[in-house]
């Protein structure tokens, strides 16, 4: 099956970086996708890497290291409003089917 | 226009009852899934309907049951409801392709409280 480890909490103040770790253990692997979401909310789509290295969508990047089977995601110039849950996912590659397994999620607090 | 949307917004209930929740979107998309959010957080897929067929059945009690009256619409029926169902049920949807990883949109989701 698949599995997902996150930190459960990381705080940080506004205008810092911080970065969320993801570490996955899949018997096959089509890529790592980022949803974040907030208190109250539904989960929205962030980011999805396939491949090695870091993809970046303004403030937000994600990184992929397929070898490692770990990833992160970079948050910069941090404010308020990026306070939430992120959680990884990744496809259940034994159905054939598009079904996501969530890593823990991750809750993230920005102070002023 | 929501692109996915879920009714009711709230429902509280007693145990025992009968409840239903709607879900309908209007992406095109040919996958609907029903995931409950546990109070932890923790999210988990229930079931998955491609073009009104059953795909992803996951371990849950036969007492949900979903229905798929075409490919905008997946409805969740809940009986005899217990204590335990009390959660968050995200409905979403998403274009279904035998490679990569397709991006999924959620409703707002339905808070279930079971008293």
């Amino acid at each position: 099956g698949q599995s997902l480890e996150q930190p459960s909490e990381v705080t940080a103040v506004e205008g810092a970086i911080v970065q969320i770790n993801c570490t996955y253990q899949t018997s096959g692997f089509y890529g790592l996708s980022w949803y974040q979401q907030h208190d109250g909310g539904a989960p929205t789509f962030l980011s999805y890497n396939a491949l090695d290295g870091l993809e970046e969508t303004g403030r937000f990047s994600s990184f992929l290291s397929r070898s490692d089977s770990y990833g992160y995601l970079l948050l910069q110039e941090l404010q308020m409003k990026d306070s939430a849950s992120y959680f990884c996912a990744v496809r259940d590659v034994n159905t054939g089917f598009q079904k996501l397994v969530f890593g823990t999620g991750t809750r993230l607090l920005v102070s002023p | 226009d929501t692109a996915v949307s879920q009714t009711p917004k709230y429902l509280v209930t007693q145990m025992g009852n009968d409840k239903s929740i709607k879900c309908e979107q209007n992406l095109g998309h040919d996958t609907m899934y029903w995931y409950k959010q546990d109070s932890k957080k923790f999210l988990k897929i229930m079931f998955s309907y491609n073009n009104k067929e059953l795909i992803i059945n996951e371990t849950v009690p036969n007492r949900f049951s979903p229905k798929s009256p075409d490919k905008a619409h997946l409805n969740l029926h809940i009986n005899s409801l217990e204590l335990g169902d009390s959660a968050v049920y995200f409905c979403a949807s998403s274009h279904e392709s035998r490679g990569g990883q397709e991006t999924q949109y959620f409703g707002p989701g339905t808070r279930l409280l079971v008293l």
